[in-house]
């Protein structure tokens, strides 16, 4: 069964500084995707960035951006500029593509802080 | 704009007393989820309908059910909920699976006294 491993439970950053959040996976697979939540405290969950396992360049949103090292089953998120309102979990998911086994699989999560 | 709606926010049921939550969605989107999430850990999957069709995770307790009675509405029953079930429970939707984003709802939380 794949599995995802985010082995920062928690991560602070000063506001306007990087931080980089770790994860790792595990699968036989090699066609798959990969991606990043952030569920902010009593708000509800949303996307903030997504990879295709086929792609080789890394996905950027705005500030957010990816490393996607597929030989080391390695997906973190760099947040650049971080803003007060990037506190929150994020958490790293894990979707296959074979049908019938595409749930998404969330790693534990990595809680982060914005210190002003 | 609200697009998917869990009803409602917070729930407190008694043990054994059966309970039902709701999710609506105004995305038209063909799948529905349920997760459970517990304090401070990673939301688990109970069940997916695609359109019609139900799938049940392996793991989910018998005491979970769900009804989708059309496209925009999705429901959780749990028949007789334990001091353990006592949890965040989220519903999402998406357009499909694979690459597809899950909108996730607000989470209805409950409390089970």
């Amino acid at each position: 069964a794949q599995t995802v491993t985010q082995s920062q439970p928690e991560m602070s950053v000063q506001e306007a500084e990087t931080v980089t959040l770790s994860c790792t996976y595990d699968t036989s697979e090699s066609d798959y995707y990969l991606f990043w939540y952030k569920q902010p405290p009593s708000r509800q969950m949303i996307l903030v960035i997504r990879q295709e396992a086929y792609k080789q360049q890394n996905a950027t949103e705005n500030r957010f951006s990816v490393n996607f090292q597929k030989a080391a089953k390695s997906f973190s998120l760099k947040i650049s500029d971080s803003q007060l309102g990037d506190a929150a979990m994020y958490f790293c998911a894990y979707r296959g593509s074979i049908q019938g086994a595409q749930k998404l699989v969330f790693g534990q999560g990595t809680r982060l802080t914005i210190n002003p | 704009d609200a697009m998917v709606i869990q009803n409602p926010r917070y729930q407190v049921t008694q043990f054994g007393k059966p309970v039902t939550l709701s999710c609506s969605q105004t995305l038209n989107h063909n799948v529905m989820y349920w997760y459970q999430q517990k304090s401070s850990q990673a939301p688990k999957l109970l069940f997916h309908y695609y359109d019609k069709d139900f799938n049940n995770e392996a793991d989910t307790p018998d005491n979970f059910q769900s009804r989708r009675p059309n496209t925009s509405f999705c429901f959780l029953d749990i028949r007789s909920p334990g001091l353990g079930d006592a949890a965040m429970y989220l519903c999402a939707t998406s357009r499909g699976q694979g690459f597809y984003e899950q909108y996730f709802g607000p989470g209805t939380r409950l409390t089970v006294t």
